[in-house]
């Protein structure tokens, strides 16, 4: 199975602030890789696809990029609506595996 | 408009089959480039997938958990089930379904609320 990691686990940040996420693959993966933010007693939901595609209504402060093993997440200007957990998924090779998330909270 | 509902037992004994419904609607799963998947979360940990059935009825399972689940369409066309046999306290999480499009790989676009399952004797 393909190891996905993501670093770091937490961070603190300011409304304001840009906020940048990193996803490792354990293997190539190209561009097959998801983000989703999930806020606390919610479902997850879909920010980005193939690495940098952004999902229809998700603000345009969130962009992906990378491909082959190194993939970023980044947040412009974090807004106080985007403190929540980040994970990644890749989609290149069955099964999907998740990265083990990004909690970013209020500094 | 898309949503999607799980449904099913909140909780199970050890060693006891799980079955959990998945139904959804605004959308078919007979169409080309659609799949439903399911994914876990144990309270406090990391998203899980668990399995995934396409359109053309293609199944992909998580290597780990394979000889455990099953998942298919139901015939009313508009429910997908997942099946986990000989449940185990470790299984206790949130059991959520999704829809997903595959063509460059696949992604996941309009989840279900999910569905605490607790596994205790």
């Amino acid at each position: 199975d393909i190891q996905m990691t993501q670093s770091p686990s937490s961070l603190s940040a300011s409304v304001g602030d840009r906020v940048t996420i990193t996803c490792r693959a354990s293997q190539r993966i190209s561009t097959y890789l998801n983000w989703y933010q999930q806020k606390p007693g919610e479902a997850p939901r879909l920010l980005i696809y193939a690495a940098s595609s952004v999902q229809r209504g998700v603000p345009s402060r969130f962009s992906g990029g990378g491909s082959g093993t190194d993939f970023t997440l980044t947040i412009s200007s974090l807004q106080p609506e985007d403190f929540a957990t980040y994970y990644c998924q890749q989609s290149h090779t069955t099964p999907r595996t998740f990265g083990q998330g990004t909690l970013v909270d209020i500094k | 408009q898309v949503t999607l509902r799980e449904s099913g037992p909140a909780l199970v004994k050890p060693t006891q089959t799980l079955t959990l419904t998945c139904t959804f609607s605004g959308f078919s799963l007979s169409t080309s480039g659609m799949c439903v998947s399911w994914i876990r979360q144990p309270p406090g940990k990391a998203l899980e997938w668990l399995a995934r059935i396409n359109w053309d009825d293609d199944k992909y399972y998580n290597t780990s958990l394979r000889t455990r689940l099953t998942i298919y369409k139901d015939i009313s066309g508009d429910q997908v089930v997942l099946r986990m046999t000989n449940m185990d306290p470790a299984d206790t999480a949130t059991y959520y379904c999704a829809r997903c499009l595959t063509g460059y790989g696949d992604y996941a676009d309009y989840w279900g609320q999910g569905t605490l399952v607790t596994v205790s004797s």
